[in-house]
């Protein structure tokens, strides 16, 4: 399962575009990135996921890079509710198992 | 609303038992996950299941077994509990069972081991 690498802590006021970075160097070629957030006291929350191009829901863009060994959620106007620990993953392969790693906090201040 | 549901949502036991975990999947969904949340050890994928068969297993331990029935509904089976099994433990489903998915979690079960 390939590792990624996200820094520990973030902040961003909020209304403004957060941009949260992602390590996944020993992504093989057919896995997907994906990335998930976890509110306080809830289940993990989908964000969104993609394979080589970048992605737009409603949520969030996804940056993919070019050698698929890093990508960036990017958030484009933070709100008090997106406080939360985001989770980048990486893998899974032919399965849907999903292999947290410690996420990056994201505090949003006022 | 997930539109997972799991039961109970609390369950408080002692050591040496043994506790049963249900979930209901979202309704069309084939797959179901579990996994652990404590806070040595963080999220930790335990099992997956599609359409009633086992895809993958994680770190599961020999004490725990799950399966998933013929309605899609799963049960996680813990036995001969010990203090460190205590976690919130949450079930995911998706409609199918590869990485090209969204996974929807339910609220979880936190179970505590006196």
């Amino acid at each position: 399962d390939a590792k990624t690498t996200q820094p520990n802590s973030m902040e961003s006021n909020e209304e403004e575009p957060v941009h949260l970075p992602c390590n996944h160097s020993t992504i093989s070629g057919t896995d997907y990135i994906h990335w998930y957030r976890q509110l306080p006291s809830q289940g993990p929350e989908y964000v969104i996921h993609g394979l080589t191009s970048n992605v737009n829901n409603r949520m969030a863009s996804l940056a993919i890079a070019e050698d698929r060994k890093s990508s960036t959620l990017i958030l484009h106007r933070a709100t008090l509710r997106d406080a939360a620990v985001y989770y980048c993953i990486s893998g899974s392969g032919n399965t849907g198992k999903l292999i947290f790693g410690q996420g990056t906090t994201l505090q949003v201040k006022p | 609303d997930s539109g997972v549901t799991q039961t109970p949502k609390h369950l408080i036991t002692a050591t040496g038992q043994r506790v049963t975990l249900r979930c209901s999947p979202r309704s069309g969904d084939l797959s179901v996950y579990w996994y652990q949340q404590s806070l040595d050890q963080g999220l930790q994928f335990l099992i997956q299941y599609y359409n009633g068969e086992e895809r993958a297993k994680g770190n599961i331990l020999e004490r725990f077994s799950a399966q998933q029935f013929p309605d899609l509904h799963s049960e996680l089976n813990l036995s001969s509990l010990e203090l460190g099994d205590s976690a919130l433990y949450f079930c995911a489903s998706s409609e199918r069972g590869n990485g090209n998915n969204e996974q929807f979690f339910g609220p979880g079960t936190r179970l505590t081991v006196l």
